[in-house]
């Protein structure tokens, strides 16, 4: 089974500032991976996915990750956050061919002036 | 992408009571998951929904608490019973409308017992 895990419960960076959001995952598998954000009070919404191909994976919102498949990893960034930022971003991960999702527990990215 | 169309977006229920939450989606897909988010906490899959067929729970999940519906391709419910203060949760629905890799997510309901 996959697991994942986000190292950090909160990141705090001020305006315009550059951000990584880091995420880890265990697998026996290939895998697909993905982050979603959450805003306050709202649904998830899909930042950006890696399913095969380039590791560069470029989201929307100015958002990039990239899948480093030796480390296990699918860290986030932006090179310089706004205000609207400020939201839970989760880091999940299905395992090729079978459609279930595994969510770390989310970072909260709070962004201030 | 499908879009969800996710309802009630958020409740308040006695406990003892029971729930039903809907998620219409635009357009067929094959299958539609249910999901949990405790407060201050990440998603948890309650279970699968094809439809046709029995829903798949999680462990730690079961059909009786959480009796899914899928009466077609575009629809299906998923009912909190007998609730206690502990049920108090967004619940999310999510179709992987375009194969692996096109997951969406209705907007959530949050669920307050009192």
């Amino acid at each position: 089974a996959q697991s994942v895990t986000q190292l950090d419960s909160q990141v705090p960076v001020f305006e315009e500032a550059p951000v990584e959001l880091r995420c880890n995952y265990s697998s026996s598998v290939s895998v697909y991976l993905f982050w979603y954000v959450q805003y306050p009070n709202q649904g998830l919404q899909l930042l950006l996915k890696y399913l095969s191909g380039s590791t560069l994976v470029k989201g929307i919102n100015g958002f990039e990750a990239e899948f480093n498949k030796s480390q296990t990893s699918f860290h986030l960034r932006k090179p310089s956050v706004h205000i609207s930022d400020t939201a839970e971003y989760f880091c999940a991960v299905s395992e090729q061919g079978y459609s279930t999702l595994t969510f770390g527990k989310g970072t909260m990215l709070l962004v201030s002036p | 992408s499908a879009v969800i169309s996710q309802k009630p977006s958020r409740d308040i229920c006695q406990r003892g009571t029971s729930l039903t939450i809907q998620c219409q989606v635009d357009s067929q897909v094959t299958m539609m998951f249910w999901y949990r988010q405790q407060p201050g906490q990440s998603l948890t899959l309650i279970a699968t929904a094809n439809q046709g067929s029995e829903a798949t729970y999680e462990s730690g999940f079961v059909i009786d608490k959480f009796p899914i519906s899928r009466p077609n391709l575009t629809f299906s419910t998923l009912t909190v019973s007998n609730m206690s203060p502990e049920d108090s949760s967004i619940y999310l629905c999510s179709v992987d409308g375009q194969g692996i890799g096109g997951y969406t997510f209705g907007s959530g309901t949050r669920l307050t017992v009192v």
